[in-house]
C-alpha cells in the first residue's frame, strides 16, 4: 500500500512565524503535490514537483515555497506566517512518468494548520 | 477536465449496497472515471478509478454506463466507517502530473 506521511496532524502557530510542513512517501513516487483545502473553496493546488530539486507554481503559490532534497520527502514552508493561511494541508504523490494516462494521486492525513 | 454532478447527499442503512451516481456528461474518450471519499478530518483515500469497462477492488465496484456519461459507486455492504464525503473525478493525465480538483461531492450517511 502507498503510504503519505505528513509531520503533523495538528498545528498552531503565531503570526509572522515560519512554518515547515513536511510529508514523506514511501512508494518512490515521482510526482508531489501540496494542496490546501478550505471550507467553501475545495482543494486548491499550492505548489507540485516532478522530480528532486524540481519545483513547479500550482494555483496559489503566494506565501509559500517547497523544498524537494530528496525523492521521498516534499517540504512546505510558510516563510511569514498569516492568519488567512490556516487552512488544512494536504500532501500527495503520484507514481510519475512512464505510466501512462492514468496518475492516481494518493494523499497524506493533513495537517490542519491554525496562524493565531 | 469535465464537469461532475453528484447528489448533496445520501443516507443508506448500515450492511445494505450504498450507490452513489455521478453524471459526466461531457466526458471525453481519454478520460477517466476517479472516485476518492474524504472522512472528517482525514485525507482523501483514494478509492478506484476506470476508463470504460466496470471495475471492483476491495473497497467497491465500479459501473459505467455504455455512452460512459455516467457511473456508480457501489459499497457492496456500508458500514458505519463508510460515512464520508465521496468525489467523483473525471481526469486525463498526459506528461505525467495534474492536479486533482474536488466538487461537492455526496455526502453518505451510513446509518445503523
Amino acid at each position: 500500500d502507498v503510504k503519505v506521511t505528513q509531520s503533523s496532524r495538528y498545528l498552531v502557530k503565531r503570526t509572522g512565524e515560519k512554518v515547515f510542513l513536511e510529508c514523506v512517501q514511501d512508494m518512490d513516487h515521482e510526482n508531489m503535490f501540496w494542496y490546501r483545502q478550505d471550507p467553501g473553496l475545495g482543494l486548491r493546488l499550492i505548489y507540485f514537483s516532478y522530480d528532486v530539486k524540481m519545483k513547479e507554481k500550482g494555483d496559489i503559490p503566494e506565501g509559500y515555497s517547497v523544498s524537494r532534497e530528496k525523492k521521498e520527502r516534499f517540504s512546505l514552508i510558510l516563510e511569514s506566517a498569516s492568519t488567512n493561511q490556516t487552512s488544512m494541508y494536504l500532501c500527495a504523490s503520484s507514481l510519475g512518468s512512464g505510466t501512462g494516462y492514468q496518475e492516481t494521486q494518493y494523499f497524506g492525513p493533513g495537517t490542519r494548520l491554525l496562524v493565531l | 477536465d469535465a464537469k461532475t454532478t453528484q447528489p448533496t447527499s445520501m443516507d443508506c442503512a448500515e450492511g445494505r449496497a450504498a450507490n452513489l451516481p455521478c453524471n459526466h456528461s461531457t466526458i471525453s474518450g481519454n478520460e477517466y472515471v476517479y472516485w476518492y471519499r474524504q472522512i472528517h478530518s482525514q485525507g482523501p483515500q483514494y478509492i478506484i478509478h476506470g476508463l470504460k469497462n466496470n471495475e471492483t477492488n476491495e473497497m467497491a465496484s465500479l459501473i459505467i454506463t455504455e455512452d460512459r456519461k455516467s457511473s456508480t459507486l457501489i459499497l457492496p455492504h456500508a458500514t458505519l466507517r463508510d460515512t464520508a464525503v465521496y468525489y467523483c473525478i473525471v481526469r486525463m493525465v498526459s506528461g505525467g502530473y495534474q492536479k486533482v480538483t474536488f466538487g461537492i461531492g455526496t455526502k453518505l450517511q451510513v446509518i445503523p
